[in-house]
């Protein structure tokens, strides 16, 4: 089945530093990726549509200069947490929309980010 | 986009089955219903998805009545590794669109 990859799967910061995630499509092309972030024992909380080509839809309250969103090709987005603080500390998860017929979504496996 | 409500949390037993119920009151024509697991740590798995009456596959069954504004999940004769977080999303899933996350349901299947 289609994967979606996420990298690096764990990261540990010091407060300031800046950190890049990256979510790959590997299988299929994407045109649509998403960006959420989960704190523990809650659920999902969609921050972010990254369109292919163009510049990211941010959600309400979501700061875009804080988390920059590329997505440069049909098969990578990336997430760059800016100045990272200990409350950007969460687990952060992309999915991925098939661009061709059945327009599937598969989630990557989430990456743990930790600001010291 | 619909908003669902699901109950927080269940228990359950090895070898049940386990009824999992999501409203959806305000469903729009074009939404499909959803459902994902996700184990701590990990990114949600899709299960199933049905549009309406009844949907089986390998590991679960989604019954959606004819009104559309509820679903429910049944997982036949759970086991210890069922034990995870359930979401039902509702949207228009095989488009472009955003899926929404609800608070989803911890379920909990002991010995």
């Amino acid at each position: 089945g289609a994967v979606v990859s996420q990298h690096p799967s764990r990261v540990i910061c010091k407060s300031g530093t800046s950190v890049k995630i990256e979510c790959r499509s590997l299988d299929f092309q994407a045109t649509t990726m998403f960006w959420y972030r989960q704190f523990p024992k809650k659920s999902l909380m969609l921050m972010a549509t990254s369109n292919e080509g163009s510049k990211a839809t941010y959600e309400q309250g979501v700061e875009k200069d804080k988390f920059l969103i590329n997505h440069a090709s049909l098969t990578l987005s990336t997430l760059t947490v800016t100045s990272a603080h200990p409350e950007d500390s969460s687990f952060y998860i992309c999915s991925a929309r098939d661009s061709g017929e059945t327009g599937e979504l598969f989630f990557g496996e989430g990456s743990r980010l930790t600001v010291l | 986009l619909a908003k669902t409500t699901q109950p927080i949390s269940m228990d359950s037993y090895e070898g049940q089955e386990v009824n999992i119920t999501c409203s959806h009151n305000n469903i729009a024509t074009n939404d499909y219903i959803t459902w994902y697991q996700q184990f701590p740590s990990q990114g949600p798995r899709f299960i199933i998805q049905g549009y309406k009456t009844k949907v089986t596959n390998e590991v679960a069954s989604l019954f959606i009545p004819a009104d559309r504004k509820s679903s429910t999940l049944s997982l036949p004769r759970v086991s210890l590794s069922d034990t995870a977080v359930y979401y039902c999303l509702v949207g228009v899933y095989n488009q472009g669109g955003k899926l929404i996350f609800g608070q989803g349901t911890e379920l909990s299947v002991k010995p």
